[in-house]
């Protein structure tokens, strides 16, 4: 049973450009989440996503959008790239459940210069 | 406003010594709590979760966790570690129907032979 994965594990990028990374799911759940982890900190929650649309947002901009796809999977767009978001994105699979547990990826790491 | 604390950023310890990793999290409202750990240039796995019943929870690798209502505590504890315990551990709330978790700073646990 695959765990939740996610591509690219890493990333360059330069200042004003845009990236697009990707998650796939643990088999079977249908909710995706993504936060970010900028280096030494905690995970801070970005978005969530389930049957397609967005459910719940943290506080980021509006150059922070996502997509879910029928098969569950999801991308996390970033336009207009800043050094500041130069983090590990970490992506978590569940059921749509508050009580439900957040299974996470390995994350990709974004280098923006 | 919802807040998670880690009072330790960093806590060395002599392998086969007990250690407690503390974490207190700000609500008046119904949670449900866990521990994650982060090995290097990894995504967080979970160790344990606390989402009703004995306020005494154990996980994997040994480790256990009390959450304490009164003090809004969830630390979490290990009798004996190991050098493979080396790694950095997050305390995460998910405040009731939040449908996300909220994480703290982070504790650098290092384990010295």
């Amino acid at each position: 049973d695959a765990g939740v994965t996610q591509s690219p594990t890493h990333l360059i990028k330069t200042r004003g450009q845009q990236v697009t990374l990707r998650c796939s799911p643990k088999s079977g759940h249908d909710t995706v989440s993504w936060y970010q982890q900028a280096l030494g900190q905690g995970p801070q929650f970005i978005f969530q996503y389930y049957e397609e649309e967005e459910r719940q947002r943290g506080n980021f901009p509006d150059r922070f959008s996502g997509h879910q796809f029928p098969n569950y999977s999801s991308e996390l767009n970033v336009n207009a790239l800043l050094l500041g978001d130069s983090a590990l994105y970490l992506c978590a699979s569940s059921f749509f459940s508050s009580t439900d547990t957040q299974y996470f990826g390995p994350g990709t790491r974004l280098t923006v210069l | 406003a919802q807040s998670v604390t880690q009072l330790d950023s960093q806590v060395p310890v002599f392998e086969e010594a007990p250690v407690e990793l503390r974490c207190n999290y700000s609500s008046s409202v119904s949670v449900y709590l866990f521990w994650y750990v982060q090995y290097p240039n990894q995504g967080l796995q979970l160790l344990l979760k606390y989402l009703s019943g004995s306020t005494l929870v154990k996980g994997i690798n040994g480790f256990e966790a009390e959450f304490n209502k009164s003090q809004t505590s969830f630390h979490l504890r290990k009798p004996s570690v190991h050098i493979s315990d080396t790694a950095e551990y997050f305390c995460a709330v998910n405040y009731q129907g939040a449908q996300k978790l909220v994480f703290g700073q982070g504790t650098r646990l290092t384990i010295n032979p």
